[in-house]
């Protein structure tokens, strides 16, 4: 069984551009998280998606939103980039979001100059 | 009231030894502990989890033990081995559906041959 799929790998952007970060998760899962990880605030909840809905937001501004489709394939979108968004984005999903462990992605390398 | 405390940050332990991680946890509503460990430019694989019905969970030479009146569990490494030289997370879940996995810090273990 395939792995959770984040594209692309690595990304470099200017600040003030958006990007857009994909995620395929394991077949037949349906919750899908999304993480960013940095050296000083580890590993922080973005925001988790069940069936097209999100589900739970953390704490970050609007600037960081998502969305997922009907085959629980999700993106997630950051616009107004600034400097402090450099970090690694992870993808996990899971069966139902509740009972089932969580699988990660490898994660998108995002650095924005 | 949400934090996961992990300690510590680091860790060097000799070929053979045993490598112990401890995490603490506030809130009484979680209801499940995974352990991730990570390699540099991947995700974190899930490597064993817990719920707080049993006070220990056992996988090759990997061990979890909860102690639920204290609030606090930690992972042990039997014979630990220069390929268990990773980043190790604890994690904390909550029981409604869509909550956010909190992490630990993270420690960095360092196995010598």
């Amino acid at each position: 069984k395939a792995g959770v799929t984040q594209t692309p790998r690595y990304l470099i952007k200017t600040r003030g551009q958006q990007v857009t970060l994909s995620c395929s998760p394991i077949s037949g899962h349906r919750s899908v998280s999304w993480y960013q990880q940095t050296p000083g605030q580890g590993l922080q909840f973005l925001f988790e998606y069940f069936s097209e809905t999100q589900r739970n937001k953390g704490n970050f501004p609007g600037r960081f939103s998502g969305r997922q489709f009907s085959n629980s394939r999700s993106e997630m979108n950051v616009s107004t980039l600034e400097l402090g968004d450099s970090a690694l984005y992870l993808c996990a999903s899971s069966l139902d979001g509740l009972n089932s462990p969580l699988h990660f992605g490898n994660g998108t390398r995002l650095t924005v100059t | 009231q949400q934090q996961v405390k992990q300690s510590p940050q680091s860790l060097i332990v000799q070929k053979g030894g045993i490598s112990i991680i401890n995490c603490a946890y506030e809130n009484t509503a979680f209801d499940y502990f995974p352990w991730y460990q990570q390699f540099p430019g991947k995700g974190p694989a899930l490597l064993i989890a817990i719920r707080p019905d049993v006070s220990e969970k056992k996988e090759g030479r990997f061990t979890i033990s909860f102690n639920k009146s204290a609030k606090q569990f930690s992972l042990h490494i039997m014979d630990s081995q220069p390929g268990d030289s990773a980043t190790y997370f604890c994690a904390a879940l909550g029981n409604q559906a869509g909550t956010a996995l909190i992490f630990g810090k993270g420690t960095t273990l360092s196995v010598s041959s």
